[in-house]
């Protein structure tokens, strides 16, 4: 069965310093993977995904991750912080092979930046 | 423009009371799905529709019920039937089961509350 873990719940940075936010996966085969970004009461936008073709995605608003197969992870960076990239991320993986677009979500990361 | 549009953005609901939230989409995405979400806990599957007059049940269904009788339409309803029903429940859109890898689009979601 697929399942994602978010390895941290709390992320907090300065602005202008690099983010990491860690996740890894589990799938019984080659997985579909997403970064998606919730801000308050709103609902989620897609920030990238990997569906098997490069290794490093990049998405919008500067993020990119990468798919470490070996690591089993897809941990989402992104090289200076801005005061707006404050909210919570979530790392999302398809559940299941053939037909079904079904989404496994993990349990969230909310970002910080500090002036 | 095309989008997801959620009403109403907020809710109340008496006990013993069924309320309907509303889903429309015009993004003409054949899979519907309805989450629910709870703090520290991610999105959860309730419903999701893969095509007209039809849907599956999620991992979380008991205490809700949803229709399909038009492609733009997914409404979910709480029923008295579900006792913990205070949460945020975001609608989302798929290009549906024969197409796979795609993302998930998301409403802005309609937070419910207990009076």
């Amino acid at each position: 069965a697929q399942s994602v873990t978010q390895l941290d719940s709390h992320v907090s940075v300065s602005e202008g310093t690099p983010v990491l936010l860690r996740c890894n996966y589990s799938s019984s085969y080659s997985p579909s993977l997403f970064w998606y970004v919730q801000h308050p009461n709103k609902g989620l936008q897609l920030l990238l995904k990997y569906t098997s073709a490069a290794t490093l995605v990049k998405g919008i608003n500067g993020f990119e991750a990468e798919f470490k197969k070996s690591e089993t992870s897809f941990h989402l960076t992104k090289p200076s912080a801005h005061m707006s990239d404050a909210a919570e991320y979530f790392c999302v993986v398809r559940a299941g092979g053939g037909a079904t677009n079904k989404l496994i979500f993990g349990t969230g990361t909310l970002l910080a930046v500090q002036p | 423009d095309g989008g997801i549009t959620q009403s109403p953005k907020y809710l109340f609901r008496k006990e013993g009371q069924n309320v309907t939230l509303s889903c429309e989409q015009n993004l003409n995405h054949d899979a519907m799905y309805w989450y629910r979400q709870d703090p520290g806990q991610g999105l959860r599957l309730i419903y999701y529709s893969q095509i007209v007059n039809d849907f599956q049940k999620g991992d979380i269904a008991e205490g809700y019920s949803v229709s399909r009788e038009k492609k733009e339409s997914f409404p979910l309803t709480v029923t008295s039937a579900q006792k913990n029903p205070t949460a945020f429940y975001l609608c989302a859109t798929g290009a549906g089961k024969f197409i796979s890898n795609q993302p998930q689009h998301f409403g802005d979601g309609t937070r419910l509350s207990i009076l």
